[in-house]
């Protein structure tokens, strides 16, 4: 099974603030990479796709970037509405694994 | 518009088995695989399985093997999940997602499970 190890596990910033999220998977995944953002006591939703693809409706200041076994995805200029917990997983094959999380507070 | 409707939450003894149901609206049903979540204290989430709602072919986490049975019902486009001989380790949320090609674009609202005594 590919494992994904998730950094970093929580993020205390400020509004306004650049972050950057990066997974790395145990094996090569070529690009099939998902990112989720996920609201207390609400589902995941997609954020980005294969990678570096941004989801019907997501805001410009999320990029996905990577290839092989190392991804990231980063937030500019940080919005309130963007704190929650931010989840990778990989689809190069089942189990579908997802990463452990981040959750990003305000600082 | 894509909808995943759950079921409601439950409240079941430790040994007892359950089923948890996702409705699916707004688009053909047995053209996307359904697959299964697990999640856990609000925090780790974990794929169970899916199952192909055209043919009733399945793939298993491993993990969830003997614990977790998915099944289809075409004629109602809904997708369920028997959990078996429950214990408290599997008090969770569980989610049904829509597998879009390799992304999960809908996902159900969530199943709150509590097994107690």
């Amino acid at each position: 099974d590919i494992q994904m190890t998730q950094s970093p596990a929580s993020l205390s910033v400020s509004v306004g603030e650049t972050v950057t999220i990066t997974c790395r998977a145990s094996e090569n995944i070529y690009s099939n990479l998902a990112w989720y953002q996920q609201k207390q006591g609400k589902s995941p939703q997609l954020l980005v796709y294969a990678a570096t693809n941004l989801a019907d409706g997501v805001p410009s200041r999320f990029s996905g970037s990577g290839s092989g076994t190392q991804y990231s995805l980063k937030i500019n200029s940080l919005q309130s509405e963007d704190f929650g917990s931010y989840y990778c997983q990989h689809f190069w094959g089942t189990p579908f694994t997802f990463g452990s999380g981040t959750k990003l507070e305000i600082k | 518009e894509v909808q995943l409707q759950q079921s409601g939450p439950e409240l079941v003894k430790p040994g007892a088995s359950m089923k948890i149901s996702c409705k699916a609206s707004g688009y053909s049903f047995t053209g996307y695989t359904m697959n299964w979540v697990k999640q856990s204290h609000g925090k780790n989430l974990e794929w169970i399985g899916l199952i192909n709602p055209y043919n009733g072919g399945t793939s298993y986490n491993q993990k969830f093997k003997g614990k977790a049975t998915l099944t289809v019902d075409k004629s109602s486009s809904t997708a369920y999940m028997e959990l078996l001989s429950l214990t408290s380790e599997d008090s969770a949320v569980y989610y049904c997602a829509r597998n879009y090609v390799n992304y999960f674009d809908y996902w159900g609202q969530g199943t709150t499970l509590t097994v107690s005594s």
